[in-house]
């Protein structure tokens, strides 16, 4: 059974500090998505990662994939308070989608 | 484009009662998912739809139904509602036909409570 593994599911972190996300998954797969969602509302996409060794960045987050390892990252640098939401990690196995628990980020001042 | 709705967005519902959560999409996906995010948690796939005509069970299949019969619409219905049930589903729909394969828009969910 496909499992994906967030962690941390809580991270609270000051303004300028730089963290990573880690989203580990059980069965093969080179298609990952990252997601965010501020409270009480949908989800957004962030990044599309499709083979071993993507990395994509937008702003102060970037993503990457290690398929071998069954792993993907999502790195903060010098967070600000408008990144604070949760992120959603999302593996694809033949259309099957299957989300982590997410990581709720709190950026404080 | 509307690109994902949903509706309702609120409903309450009491134990036993049925009802269809209804998500269109505007953007000529074929591809279309339903979740369901209880509190705190992640999202489990419920059904989806490669195409109408076509669907498949999800990771939580139980206690609902689906239908596709046009590549708009992916109706989710409910049949004897149950406090089990008490949830936020969000739509979603996909084109995998392009470059960000299976890159899901959301549409804003249906906050659901049984009693």
């Amino acid at each position: 059974e496909l499992k994906v593994e967030q962690n941390p599911l809580f991270l609270s972190m000051q303004e300028g500090k730089n963290y990573t996300i880690y989203c580990n998954y059980s069965t093969t797969s080179d298609r990952l998505y990252w997601y965010r969602q501020d409270p009480g509302k949908s989800l957004e996409s962030l990044f599309v990662l499709l083979s071993n060794g993507a990395v994509k960045q937008e702003g102060r987050l970037m993503a990457s994939l290690d398929t071998k390892a069954r792993l993907s990252t999502l790195h903060i640098t010098a967070a600000v308070h408008d990144l604070s939401a949760t992120y959603f990690c999302a593996v694809d196995i033949d259309n099957d989608m299957r989300f982590g628990a997410g990581t709720r980020l709190t950026v404080k001042p | 484009n509307a690109g994902v709705t949903q509706t309702p967005k609120f409903r309450i519902l009491k134990i036993g009662q049925s009802m269809t959560l209804q998500c269109a999409q505007d953007m000529n996906h074929n591809y279309m998912y339903w979740y369901r995010q209880d509190p705190g948690m992640g999202l489990k796939l419920i059904y989806y739809s490669v195409g109408a005509g076509i669907t498949d069970k999800g990771e939580v299949p139980n206690g609902y139904n689906v239908s596709r019969s046009t590549t708009e619409d992916f109706p989710l219905r409910l049949e004897l509602a149950a406090p089990s049930q008490t949830s936020v589903y969000f739509c979603a729909s996909s084109y995998p036909q392009d470059t960000s394969y299976n890159e899901q828009f959301f549409g804003p969910g249906t906050r659901l409570t049984v009693l």
